[in-house]
């Protein structure tokens, strides 16, 4: 099946320092999505990149999608413990949806 | 809005039991999703839905799992017979539109002793 590689595993930070996830694609995606997942609970949407080289922001995150449409990046600043989750990057090539394997992020206060 | 619900929200059975999961996605959504996640591992998308059409099933096995969207709202997830390697949680997702934000349920946890 699809391979959906998201680097790295495992983050440790302390509190105020920044994180970023990276997620690498083999193929062109349609879009992709960002989900965050609390320990013991459900996936939540964050957003959803669709053109070449997007840029969105939500207060301290920041997303992008590559310019070839093959790897988007999530990056908080200044991390809170409200922060700690596990944060999955989601692609959709056409008619198949993948999830990610995952960053699980540790904030240490 | 009323979310996603599923049930049951845990489940024990023995291998070679069967079981089944409900799932009633928002309502007004078209699109179902039902995912495994494994321990540790991002969801595993089983089986897509687009109304009561199947979009995607390539990664449900076949031999034991089925799942059904009869009037295009709520569906049902079935494994017989269940073996050790089906533990997971079981999320059942929704969205408007196809490729559109989805919204998740609170999983069922399944765990096949």
């Amino acid at each position: 099946g699809q391979q959906v590689m998201q680097i790295p595993q495992y983050q440790h930070v302390q509190e105020g320092e920044d994180f970023t996830t990276y997620c690498n694609s083999s193929t062109t995606l349609s879009n992709i999505q960002w989900y965050k997942q609390r320990p013991g609970g459900h996936p939540v949407f964050l957003i959803q990149l669709v053109k070449s080289g997007e840029v969105k922001k939500q207060k301290r995150l920041t997303f992008q999608f590559g310019e070839a449409k093959k790897n988007s990046s999530l990056h908080i600043t200044a991390t809170q413990t409200t922060d700690v989750g596990t944060y999955f990057c989601a692609q959709n090539t056409g008619n198949q949806f993948y999830f990610g394997t995952g960053t699980s992020l540790t904030v240490i206060p | 809005e009323a979310g996603v619900a599923q049930s049951p929200r845990y489940k024990i059975i023995e291998k070679r039991q069967s079981v089944a999961f409900w799932c009633n996605p928002i309502s007004g959504h078209a699109t179902l999703y039902w995912y495994q996640q494994i321990l540790g591992q991002g969801p595993k998308l089983l089986i897509q839905f687009q109304n009561n059409g199947v979009v995607d099933d390539s990664q449900l096995p076949k031999d034991r799992f089925s799942a059904e969207r009869l009037k295009g709202v709520d569906s049902t997830l079935k494994i017989q017979p269940a073996k050790l390697e089906d533990s997971a949680v079981y999320l059942c997702a929704s969205s408007q539109t196809e490729g559109a934000e989805q919204y998740f349920g609170p999983g069922t946890r399944l765990t096949v002793t």
